[in-house]
């Protein structure tokens, strides 16, 4: 089975810290994603890559940056936090060829206070 | 812009009752067609999926109906459950690519008893 695993199911953040948000995949995907989910405007893409070190905008990527130093892994980060970016935050990976749709993590319900 | 449009935005079925949920795409390149079940807290997970080359794929009480000329899919729960209560996405992938996955904005269904 694949599997994405996120670092953690639920945070606590206060405004203005950096957030690091980690995500592992097992499955050799090439790309990994990072969505954002609020109620009433489905999933957001935040930033994708498609390669190690390498990263592409999304749809909303203002406020966060991303990492891939290692295939596996893909880290969204919250270089300060904002109570704006108190979301639901889904990991996914995919791969390239093949068109099978992407595979998620569990999600981490960050909330900044 | 929407690549993939779904409707509607939320449903609310009587136990038993049928489930359907539509999606249409204008790409003629998108050459999968997942969908995916979300419940609450938790992240989406592959439900079924279609590929181009067939109109119908079923599985258990639940069916994709995929209508190539007109550029729409559904899908259908039979005998609905609770325990189907859940929010369903509808996406649509290209064959290769590294950001090739686009969702639908999510249905959020209700069953009651």
């Amino acid at each position: 089975d694949v599997k994405v695993t996120q670092s953690s199911r639920y945070l606590v953040k206060r405004t203005g810290e950096k957030v690091f948000l980690e995500c592992v995949q097992d499955m050799d995907h090439e790309n990994m994603f990072w969505y954002r989910q609020d109620p009433g405007l489905g999933l957001r893409l935040i930033y994708f890559s498609y390669d190690v070190k390498m990263k592409e905008k999304g749809d909303i990527p203002e406020g966060y940056s991303v990492s891939r130093e290692k295939k596996e892994r893909f880290s969204l980060i919250l270089e300060s936090a904002s109570t704006n970016q108190t979301s639901m935050y889904l990991c996914a990976s995919s791969f390239q060829t093949g068109g099978q749709g992407a595979f998620f993590g569990q999600g981490t319900r960050l909330t900044v206070v | 812009q929407q690549q993939v449009k779904q409707s509607p935005q939320s449903l609310i079925v009587q136990k038993g009752g049928i489930s359907i949920i539509n999606c249409a795409y204008e790409n003629t390149a998108f050459d999968y067609f997942p969908w995916y079940q979300q419940f609450p807290g938790k992240g989406p997970a592959l439900l079924i999926a279609i590929r181009p080359d067939v109109s119908e794929k079923k599985e258990g009480r639940f069916t994709i109906s995929f209508n190539k000329s007109a550029k729409q899919f559904s899908l259908h729960i039979m005998d609905s459950q609770p325990g189907d209560s859940a929010t369903y996405f509808c996406a649509a992938s290209l064959q290769t690519g590294a950001n090739n996955l686009f969702f639908g904005t999510g249905t959020r269904l209700t069953v009651i008893p």
